[in-house]
């Protein structure tokens, strides 16, 4: 079955605890995305890669590092997590095809930062 | 830039009528596509329908369907024959082509029996 698999779910830590969020995707998809999403904002990009060693920040990337080292896997790493990081957090990858559009979800992960 | 803009934060409509979400969004881009995905209480992002900019006429997936007026740059999503199931949170986006998605900033809707 074609999906993004991020883990985990649901997540509680403290403030300054370093945490990674995985994700990988099984269908060869080039581009790979971090969202957040926050009430009434909608789904802001964190960061994004085009294809592997090959990362550029989204709208909101203070606070979060990422890595692509291998296609299918596109980690998100807080290194000093703060409460304003609690938020719901999604994967999503995409084909860099022209022509094609849309992208495939993981999950989430509600992450809150206490 | 892109920009999505969803100007209902809530809707409601009765169970078997037909509800009309609203979007707008801007681009300098020829080339995109929109999208209209559902997002229900558990979470999980899902498309709904899908809409090439280059093309004419109007997605349709059996009870859902769009009215994409390009030169207005509107994307609605019209939902008839309303179901229990279709209550969730649906967010507009667009992306270019081989790049990002941008979202709108979601429409609750409420679906009354």
């Amino acid at each position: 079955e074609a999906q993004v698999t991020q883990n985990p779910r649901y997540l509680i830590t403290v403030t300054g605890k370093k945490l990674t969020v995985t994700c990988s995707q099984n269908m060869n998809h080039e581009y790979m995305s971090w969202y957040r999403q926050d009430p009434g904002l909608g789904l802001r990009q964190i960061y994004y890669s085009m294809n592997v060693e090959v990362t550029d920040k989204g709208d909101v990337p203070e606070g979060y590092k990422v890595s692509r080292k291998e296609k299918r896997n596109f980690p998100l790493i807080l290194e000093s997590p703060s409460p304003n990081q609690t938020s719901l957090y999604f994967c999503a990858s995409s084909p860099y095809v022209r022509g094609q559009g849309g992208y495939t979800f993981g999950s989430g992960t509600r992450l809150t930062v206490v | 830039a892109q920009t999505v803009t969803q100007s209902q934060p809530e809707m409601s409509v009765q169970e078997a009528e037909t509800v009309t979400l609203s979007c707008t969004y801007d681009t300098s881009e020829s080339d995109y596509y929109l999208f209209w995905y559902k997002q229900p209480p558990s979470r999980q992002m899902i498309l709904v329908i899908r809409q090439e900019a280059y093309k004419q006429q109007n997605a349709t997936e059996n009870r859902f369907s769009v009215n994409f007026q390009k030169a207005a740059k509107s994307f609605s999503l019209k939902i008839s024959d309303s179901q229990l199931g279709d209550a969730a949170m649906y967010f507009c986006a667009s992306q270019v082509s081989g790049s990002r998605l941008t979202f709108g900033e979601g429409t609750q809707l409420t679906v009354n029996p």
